[in-house]
C-alpha cells in the first residue's frame, strides 16, 4: 500500500507560523487533503489541493505541493491556541492517511 | 443531528466477545468507510463500501467483518475481540464521483472508543 509519513509532534508559540510536512508515495491522486482532528472529535477537512497545482492559499492556510519530491506541506500563519489539534494528510483515494502531526500552540 | 452517527460511542468488552459498531448517515452518500485510529499510527482503513452491493477489504481487515445493510448503514463487527483491537474507530462517508465539483471529501462520525480487556 501507499506510505504517507508525517512527523508526530510540533510545538509553536502563539502568533508564529506552523509548518506541517507530509511525504507520500502514490502520485496518482487527483486531490491531496489536510484534515484536522480536535480533541474528542472526528476528522474534518481543513483544506485540499488539486494535484496540478503547486500552491493553494486559503486565509491563514497555505498548502504547497512538490510533485517531484512527493512532498506536501501545510503552513498556518499567525498560529492561535485554537489551532492546537492533530493534522492528517491523505492521498486522493483517502485509503491511506499519514500518522498525524499533533500541533501544540504555546500561549 | 450529526450527519454521520456512530453507536456506541464507548464500549468496554472482554476478550472473545462479539462486538458490533454501527454507523448511519443522512448525507445520501454511496461510499462508506471504517477506519481505526491508534496513537502514533494514524488512521488505517479496515473496510470500505462504494455501494450497497460492494464491500472491499482495506489495509487491516483481519479480525473484522462488515455489513452494508442499506445505503445509509454500514456496521463493523469483531467476531471475537482481542486486546490489540482496542482503538478508536471511525466511520466516514464520501460522495461517489471525485471531480471539479466534488473533492471527494470524507465526512467522519465522532468515533467509537472500544476497549478490549
Amino acid at each position: 500500500g501507499e506510505d504517507v509519513e508525517q512527523s508526530l509532534f510540533l510545538s509553536v508559540r502563539e502568533g508564529d507560523s506552523s509548518v506541517i510536512n507530509c511525504t507520500y508515495t502514490d502520485s496518482s491522486s487527483t486531490y491531496l487533503y489536510w484534515y484536522k482532528q480536535e480533541p474528542g472529535a472526528g476528522l474534518q477537512l481543513l483544506t485540499y489541493i488539486f494535484s496540478n497545482m503547486d500552491m493553494k492559499q486559503d486565509q491563514r492556510l497555505t498548502v504547497l505541493l512538490n510533485k517531484k519530491d512527493k512532498h506536501l506541506s501545510l503552513r498556518i500563519a499567525d498560529t492561535q491556541t485554537g489551532d492546537s489539534a492533530i493534522y492528517f494528510c491523505a492521498g486522493g483515494n483517502q485509503f491511506y492517511f499519514g500518522t498525524g502531526t499533533s500541533l501544540t500552540v504555546i500561549p | 443531528d450529526a450527519d454521520v452517527t456512530q453507536t456506541p460511542r464507548n464500549r468496554i468488552t472482554k476478550t472473545g466477545k462479539r462486538i458490533m459498531l454501527e454507523c448511519s448517515q443522512t448525507k445520501g452518500h454511496d461510499r462508506m468507510y471504517w477506519y481505526r485510529q491508534d496513537p502514533g499510527l494514524g488512521l488505517r482503513l479496515i473496510y470500505y463500501s462504494f455501494d450497497v452491493k460492494d464491500i472491499n477489504k482495506g489495509e487491516i481487515s483481519d479480525g473484522y467483518s462488515v455489513s452494508r445493510q442499506a445505503q445509509a448503514k454500514f456496521s463493523l463487527s469483531l467476531e471475537s475481540a482481542i486486546p490489540n483491537q482496542t482503538a478508536l474507530y471511525f466511520c466516514a462517508t464520501s460522495d461517489l464521483t471525485v471531480g471539479q465539483a466534488n473533492t471527494g471529501e470524507l465526512f467522519f462520525g465522532e468515533g467509537s472508543r472500544l476497549t478490549v480487556l
